[in-house]
């Protein structure tokens, strides 16, 4: 089956670095996308990985390892309003996206 | 606001009652999905457009039946629902189906079956 993991809930501190990991089995690759939720809210994308490699966008990074099945989302100098559910998803080889249950990242002053 | 609507944002319906779930897109994307979101769980796919062709049907009970008279507009259909129904509603949308472009999501239909 295909199956992505993600840790259910993370804390970190204000003006920290948090590393969120995503590990994927999937029939297949097609790239993998990292979403935010904030609570009652629509999903927003964040990033988009399909080669190996770190993808910087801000205080948002992304990292991809394909041989490892292996993710990670970097949020740096966090701030109050990075408080949302992070998704992973991978596209498989039918361009499905799979996804993981999100992470809830909880930041603390 | 992503570009996608949905109305209405709550819903609380008994297990007898019919009603309709709406989406609608201003991007001018050819793909748009329906999602149900439960708490704690992922993303479950349940159907997707293609320039208004049905073209994912994943092993949805036929209480949910999805409806897309053009490529702006998405219905979801619902009828004697269960109470494990109750769940977030997302519509998305896409330029195209199984491109590398990223999804946008509505703010979804909190759905509640009593």
């Amino acid at each position: 089956g295909q199956n992505i993991d993600q840790p259910t809930e993370m804390t970190a501190t204000e003006g920290a670095i948090v590393q969120i990991n995503c590990t994927y089995q999937t029939s297949g690759f097609n790239g993998l996308f990292w979403y935010q939720q904030h609570a009652g809210e629509a999903p927003t994308f964040l990033s988009y990985n399909v080669l190996d490699g770190l993808e910087e966008k801000g205080r948002f990074s992304s990292f991809l390892s394909r041989s490892k099945g292996y993710s990670y989302l970097l949020l740096k100098e966090l701030q109050m309003k990075d408080s949302a559910s992070y998704l992973c998803a991978v596209r498989d080889s039918n361009y499905q996206l799979i996804w993981g249950a999100g992470t809830k990242l909880i930041i603390k002053p | 606001e992503t570009g996608v609507t949905q109305t209405p944002r709550h819903l609380v319906m008994g297990m007898t009652n019919k009603k309709s779930l709406k989406c609608e897109q201003h991007l001018g994307h050819n793909a748009m999905y329906w999602y149900k979101q439960s708490a704690k769980k992922p993303l479950e796919l349940m159907f997707v457009y293609s320039l208004e062709e049905r073209v994912e049907n994943n092993s949805v009970p036929s209480r949910f039946s999805p409806e897309c008279p053009n490529s702006s507009h998405l219905f979801l259909h619902l009828h004697t629902l269960q109470p494990e129904d109750s769940a977030l509603y997302l519509c998305a949308s896409s330029q195209e189906r199984g491109g590398a472009e990223e999804q946008f999501f509505g703010p979804g239909t909190r759905l509640t079956v009593l």
